[in-house]
């Protein structure tokens, strides 16, 4: 069974940049998460997808942060513009039950 | 707000021995608890978890103890191995969501040295 999938797997960019990053959940997991983790903290639940609907999006900061999940399988996460702070690792994840499977994740620095 | 929280940063532990991680949290809401391992330049990847229900989860060199009066849980590694060196994650989450979201602890880093 493949896992889940993440890219880019690195992306340098410079603030006031935009950045797009993609994942391909596993195969059937009708839910999708994004997670920031940054330096010496645990991942943080961005947003949450239930197929291709949003159930919940508190912690995504909406004035930059945007991710959509067409039809229901891969996602999109995009920050425009980039600000220092968002220099992190994101992380996706998807899951059938309560079991939740990471990708990767994309390493995001930001100069 | 904090809800979970892994007050030791790092553990250093001799191969063979045993390595006990702990994780407290404050939302007596929890009732679902997971353990987290991950590599460098990789995702975490799930290890153990407990409900509320029980008080110890065991899996081959991993057990998993939950106190819910003390609203705190720890991971035991017995005997730890040079390849249980990386950092471990508590989660906790509320199964009557059925969201499963998952709130993270900062983790702790182990280091199992030969």
């Amino acid at each position: 069974e493949a896992g889940v999938a993440q890219s880019p797997r690195y992306k340098i960019i410079e603030k006031r940049q935009s950045v797009a990053f993609w994942c391909n959940p596993i195969s059937g997991h009708a839910t999708l998460y994004w997670y920031q983790q940054i330096l010496g903290q645990g991942p943080k639940l961005l947003i949450q997808f239930q197929n291709n609907g949003v159930v919940d999006d508190s912690q995504l900061p909406k004035d930059r942060f945007s991710a959509e999940r067409l039809k229901g399988v891969d996602s999109t996460l995009k920050i425009q513009p980039a600000k220092l702070e968002d220099s992190a690792v994101y992380l996706c994840a998807s899951s059938q039950y309560n079991e939740q499977f990471f990708g990767p994740g994309t390493r995001l620095t930001v100069l | 707000d904090q809800q979970v929280k892994q007050n030791s940063p790092s553990l250093s532990v001799q191969e063979g021995r045993i390595s006990i991680l702990n994780c407290d949290y404050t939302n007596s809401m929890f009732d679902y608890f997971l353990w987290y391992k991950k590599y460098p330049a990789e995702g975490p990847t799930f290890l153990i978890s407990i409900s509320s229900i029980k008080d110890k989860n065991e899996d081959g060199r991993f057990t998993v103890f939950l106190n819910k009066s003390a609203k705190h849980l720890s991971l035991h590694i017995v005997p730890s191995q040079p390849g249980d060196s990386a950092v471990y994650f508590c989660a906790a989450s509320r199964s009557i969501s059925n969201d499963y979201k998952l709130s993270f602890g900062a983790g702790t880093t182990v280091t199992v040295r030969a």
